[in-house]
């Protein structure tokens, strides 16, 4: 899978919206970009996954630049329970391969 | 949505002893299902892919002697640490995809101690 790159960490406060980047700049055409988050003590929890639109879930947004070289996991409105890391994963093994996981985002949230 | 389960929650063991941990998909079917570990501060690493009926397959580095991967049935999946070791005490978290989807579930994880 291609690799990905985020920062180590971001802060946020509580309530405003939350912009999470990713670089994938050598993303193949048939990748999609899913995003994960990881709760302390936790398996991992889906977030959203999209190929070339923006989309729009319940929990987030995911909005991917033109040229799929990146992308950004919005959170709207966040919340202290949204303190977690956030993974970006390139796939595209169709449920068929494990996920390479990076070192993602430490997201904290300020009250 | 989907859910994963893991069984048990966690696990202290003498060295030298040998651990089993369930996984399971409560409502669906997977006839592929993955497991992973996580040292502390770390990302997960892929360990295997469990097969319903044939055998695993293991990621560089993992010996499938010291990980026994069985998936017997198309809702459960198991790994078993043999001879456990301290440097084995991880995280052990499984996952799964519901047939057709992309997204995969995750367990909650099984702390493991090996004293």
């Amino acid at each position: 899978d291609a690799k990905t790159t985020q920062p180590n960490s971001m802060e946020s406060n509580e309530e405003e919206p939350v912009h999470l980047p990713c670089n994938h700049s050598t993303i193949s055409g048939t990748d999609y970009i899913h995003w994960y988050r990881q709760l302390p003590s936790q398996g991992p929890e889906y977030v959203i996954h999209g190929l070339t639109s923006n989309v729009n879930n319940r929990m987030a947004s995911l909005a991917i630049a033109e040229d799929r070289k990146s992308s950004t996991l919005i959170l709207h409105r966040a919340t202290l329970r949204d303190a977690a890391v956030y993974y970006c994963i390139l796939n595209s093994g169709g449920g068929a391969d494990g996920l390479t996981f990076g070192k993602g985002t430490h997201l904290i949230i300020q009250p | 949505g989907a859910v994963v389960s893991q069984h048990p929650s966690w696990v202290i063991c003498k060295s030298g002893t040998s651990v089993k941990i369930e996984c399971r998909s409560l409502d669906f079917q997977a006839t592929t299902m993955f497991w992973y570990r996580q040292f502390p501060k770390q990302s997960l690493m892929l360990m295997a892919t469990s097969n319903e009926g044939s055998k695993a397959t293991y990621e560089q580095g993992v010996e499938k002697d010291k990980f026994l991967i069985n998936h017997a049935s198309l809702t459960l999946s198991t790994l078993t640490v043999t001879s456990a070791h301290p440097e084995d005490s991880s995280f052990y978290i499984c996952s799964a995809n519901r047939p057709g989807e992309e997204t995969q579930y995750f367990g909650p994880g099984t702390r493991l101690l090996v004293l």
